[in-house]
């Protein structure tokens, strides 16, 4: 059983288009992320939520739209696709943090590489 | 905003030697985390350390937390090729909803000559 998967592995598009991206997690967590990882394997949050609610949104472009139906899923909409765009996309998920402590450990997705041609 | 400094960028190292890298935080952290992502793979928690001057292990690998909350390291004794992969520390914010984002360093790639 995989704890946060996401859809698709692989996604190659042309500048222009909009995709979707799609994650679930069974681990009963209550927050999820999207995080950006980049050519130079640099970890950049995008969003995070709390059960169905937007917490962080770390000024992303608002081509970029979040979506969370329930807690257990985050999906992740991109408009009008562009070259910097292309990276590698990781779902994870966390307890909610507690009082003055963290979330404790992310669980992450195994990705999605986005190619924008 | 909070700067999470991680170096070295890159470490190479010849099979059965040791290896470490350092994290750096701008801010006191009220703790901090440990991943290691395999080429290819997904970042995998290794560790979480909460207390100031934390010593923690894991079979070849010791973590530290410093006495000030700001700094931490990863210290892996005698690496072997499977420790090939990106090691990256994360620290929290202190406040309000920004204890929801985890803010990683830029990671240390480490390969291992067999």
């Amino acid at each position: 059983d995989t704890a946060v998967s996401q859809t698709p592995k692989y996604l190659v598009t042309q500048m222009g288009n909009d995709k979707s991206i799609k994650c679930e997690q069974n681990l009963g967590h209550d927050t999820m992320y999207w995080y950006k990882q980049d050519s130079k394997k640099f970890l950049k949050i995008m969003f995070s939520y709390n059960n169905k609610e937007l917490i962080i949104n770390e000024t992303v472009p608002n081509r970029f739209s979040p979506k969370s139906p329930d807690k257990a899923h985050l999906n992740l909409h991109i408009n009008s696709l562009e070259l910097g765009d292309s990276a590698v996309y990781f779902c994870a998920s966390s307890r909610k943090p507690s009082g003055t402590k963290s979330t404790g450990e992310l669980f992450f997705g195994e990705g999605s590489r986005l190619t924008v041609l | 905003g909070q700067q999470v400094m991680q170096i070295p960028q890159y470490q190479h190292v010849q099979e059965g030697e040791d290896f470490t890298t350092y994290c750096n935080s701008s801010t006191t952290l009220s703790n901090i985390q440990w991943y290691k992502q395999r080429p290819g793979g997904h970042p995998v928690f290794l560790i979480q350390l909460v207390k100031s001057g934390e010593v923690k292990k894991q079979k070849r690998l010791t973590f530290q937390f410093g006495e000030a909350k700001k700094n931490s390291s990863l210290h892996i004794t005698a690496t072997q090729t499977t420790d090939v992969g990106t090691y990256f520390c994360a620290g929290p914010g202190l406040s309000g909803g920004s204890n929801y984002k985890l803010t990683f360093g830029k990671g240390t790639l480490l390969t291992v000559n067999p």
